[in-house]
């Protein structure tokens, strides 16, 4: 079993749409969790971090859920520019990562 | 911007050859890590470094071997490339998120390699 999985999509929504992504963990002792965005060609880049509490940065909320081993990510009200990929990541203990294949989204105008 | 460049950024190589790939730091940080990235795969983990010639393998370290002798570069060797090499390359450094415990990796442009 992967130690990160996502749905891969894609996901075309239109523009101002809400759109939600789900991912789950394999290992529960992974101790800290990322969104990253990755745009076509480019490095990933870290969107937010994922706290027990969830959290929230504008338009983007995360979640997660440690007895399910689920975290997700929910956009609200997007825009053209949120079109890329949507990586998952999870670190197990000190530096280790773990990154799922990422869920790719279109936003349509 | 956590100041990570990759050299060369493109290189088209034969199959048999050895390739060395470099990654530079400005910022001192104390790990590095080496990720291939592939249709399907996710980014997956090659090496990393946690200091200046300590160094550990990865998921996909066969085929590769690394080499850090200042804190500032990681260097990744392809002993000798095979097609199966061919992929997108990506130096990574780790640190801590807003000063907390956790640690999340900052990544450098990628190197595209492809061997013939």
């Amino acid at each position: 079993r992967k130690e990160v999985e996502q749905d891969p999509g894609p996901f075309n929504v239109p523009e101002g749409a809400t759109v939600a992504f789900n991912c789950t963990y394999s290992n529960s002792a992974s101790q800290s969790f990322f969104w990253y965005r990755q745009d076509c060609r480019k490095e990933p880049k870290l969107l937010m971090s994922v706290y027990s509490s969830g959290n929230e940065d504008g338009r983007f909320t995360a979640q997660l859920n440690r007895a399910s081993q689920y975290i997700s990510l929910l956009i609200r009200d997007s825009k053209l520019s949120d079109s890329a990929t949507y990586l998952c990541v999870v670190n197990r203990a000190g530096n280790q990562f773990y990154f799922g294949t990422g869920t790719s989204l279109t936003v349509i105008p | 911007d956590a100041g990570i460049t990759q050299s060369p950024r493109h290189k088209v190589t034969e199959t048999g050859t050895p390739v060395t790939l470099r990654c530079h730091q400005t910022e001192n940080h104390r790990y590095m890590y080496w990720y291939r990235q592939d249709p399907g795969h996710g980014l997956r983990l090659i090496h990393y470094s946690y200091g200046v010639k300590d160094t550990d393998k990865g998921e996909v370290s066969d085929g590769y071997s690394v080499s850090r002798s200042k804190t500032e570069d990681f260097l990744l060797t392809l002993e000798s490339a095979t097609s199966s090499q061919t992929s997108v390359y990506f130096c990574a450094i780790s640190e801590s998120v807003s000063g907390g415990y956790q640690e999340t990796q900052y990544f450098g442009p990628g190197t595209r390699l492809l061997v013939l």
